[in-house]
């Protein structure tokens, strides 16, 4: 069974551009969750994916936003990128129908200079 | 504000020493889950407790959800180096709904 592999690993980026982070969900489950954890900080929840489409977004702006594919693969867009947006994102998923089983991906570290 | 509160929020203890880390919050959840979080790495599960009052334990390490399923501990007995990491909380209104965090509790085990 593979786990969440989410891709790239680390990014550099600069202020104003877009960025798009990529995430592969474990085999056999069909939802998929964003988190921005800033450093020293605990995740927080950016927006939640089921059959292709937005279920539950956090507090963050329009600028973030998100796909899911038929294959429950998933990508999260952050356009106009700020100094505050550089954090480690990380990918969960999960099968809808099982309680409370969620596997995180290792993230993506991104810093907007 | 976090919905969340971790306490402490760094633990530098003795290799032997037993440690409690605390998740504190004012809403009641269906479920509480703790994560150990590596640098360069995502959080990894190390329990989910649903029941009020439930206890759970893993090897040295004790869960424990308040009777009101409002907060949370982790008790470590006889820590190691090993258990060095963030420990996280976490918290579910549902099954499958996005999960609320803690701040986190950063312990550091010295050998």
């Amino acid at each position: 069974e593979t786990g969440v592999t989410q891709s790239p690993t680390h990014l550099i980026k600069t202020r104003g551009q877009q960025v798009t982070l990529r995430c592969s969900s474990q085999s056999g489950h069909n939802t998929v969750s964003w988190y921005q954890q800033a450093l020293g900080q605990g995740p927080q929840f950016i927006f939640q994916y089921y059959r292709e489409e937005e279920n539950g977004r956090g507090n963050f702006p329009p600028r973030f936003s998100g796909l899911q594919f038929p294959n429950y693969s998933s990508e999260l867009n952050v356009n106009a990128l700020e100094l505050d947006d550089s954090a480690l994102y990380l990918c969960a998923s999960s099968a809808r129908d099982r309680a409370y089983g969620y596997t995180f991906g290792s993230g993506t570290r991104l810093t907007v200079v | 504000t976090q919905l969340l509160e971790q306490s402490p929020q760094f633990l530098s203890i003795q290799e032997g020493e037993n440690l409690t880390v605390y998740c504190n919050s004012s809403s009641v959840f269906s479920s509480l889950q703790w994560y150990r979080q590596e640098p360069g790495e995502g959080p990894v599960l190390l329990v989910t407790v649903v029941t009020g009052g439930e206890v759970k334990k893993l090897k040295r390490l004790t869960f424990q959800f308040g009777d009101a399923r409002k907060d949370s501990s982790l008790h470590i007995t006889a820590a190691q180096p090993g258990d060095t990491g963030l420990y996280l909380c976490a918290g579910s209104k549902a099954a499958g709904n996005k999960l609320t965090f803690g701040g986190g509790t950063r312990v550091l085990v010295k050998p």
